[in-house]
């Protein structure tokens, strides 16, 4: 099957780190993405890890890659109030640009 | 980075009526673009495969005779909901895909907000 999963609400203070975790099952993914989506709008790209690699450093965001576990997570350091919004982490398969998004983590960013 | 351009962002229509929703891509050409529905505080759920110049593929339990998908050309996909009932209000996303580079990134359209009253 092709479920991927996250938790759906994170609270963080400002200024704190905050880690948003993701399952899936699909092996053969190629690419795996974190998108971001304020309210009422579309999805925006933060970031992406190609599978081959463990971990990706991109200025406050840290992916890191656990293929045998098929576990992805999200970090975000010095969080702020506007990082408040869904995150949204998706897979996309070998030789298919058919993405398979998570259940999205809503995080809520208090001052 | 490219830019993905979806019309109407809002629309309100009476039930029975179609409406179509546009998607383009403004800066390079998309063979295949897809189509994604989201429901309230829920995920993109893939809807369909835009393919320029052929039929477009649907995912299961979509019906391909509800949801009319047309990818004339190569920088535009249009999603037409047909006799739309209330049940079709939702959050309506379409994304087109370039290659090459570092990685193979989708850009998404912003979004149409259908309600159906």
């Amino acid at each position: 099957g092709e479920d991927v999963e996250q938790s759906l609400f994170l609270s963080v203070r400002e200024g704190d780190s905050s880690v948003i975790n993701c399952t899936y099952t699909d092996s053969s993914s190629t690419y795996l993405y974190w998108y971001k989506q304020e309210p009422g709008a579309g999805l925006q790209l933060l970031t992406y890890i190609f599978s081959n690699m463990d971990m990706k450093q991109d200025q406050r965001l840290t992916v890191l890659l656990n293929k045998k576990d098929k576990h992805l997570s999200l970090r975000i350091a010095d969080t702020q109030t506007g990082d408040s919004a869904i995150y949204f982490c998706a897979e996309m398969a070998s030789g298919t640009y058919k993405y398979i998004f998570g259940t999205g983590t809503r995080l809520k960013v208090l001052a | 980075g490219a830019v993905v351009s979806q019309h109407p962002s809002r629309v309100i229509c009476k039930s029975g009526t179609s409406v179509k929703i546009e998607c383009r891509s403004l800066d390079f050409q998309a063979t295949t673009m897809f189509w994604y529905r989201q429901f309230p505080k829920k995920s993109l759920m893939l809807m369909a495969t835009s393919n320029e110049g052929s039929k477009a593929t649907y995912e299961q339990g979509v019906e391909k005779d509800k949801f009319l998908i047309n990818h004339a050309s190569l920088t535009l996909s249009t999603l037409t909901v047909t006799s739309a009932h209330p049940e079709d209000s939702s959050f309506y996303i379409c994304s087109a895909h370039t290659s090459g580079g570092e990685s193979t990134e989708a850009f998404f359209g912003q979004g149409t907000r259908l309600t159906v009253v």
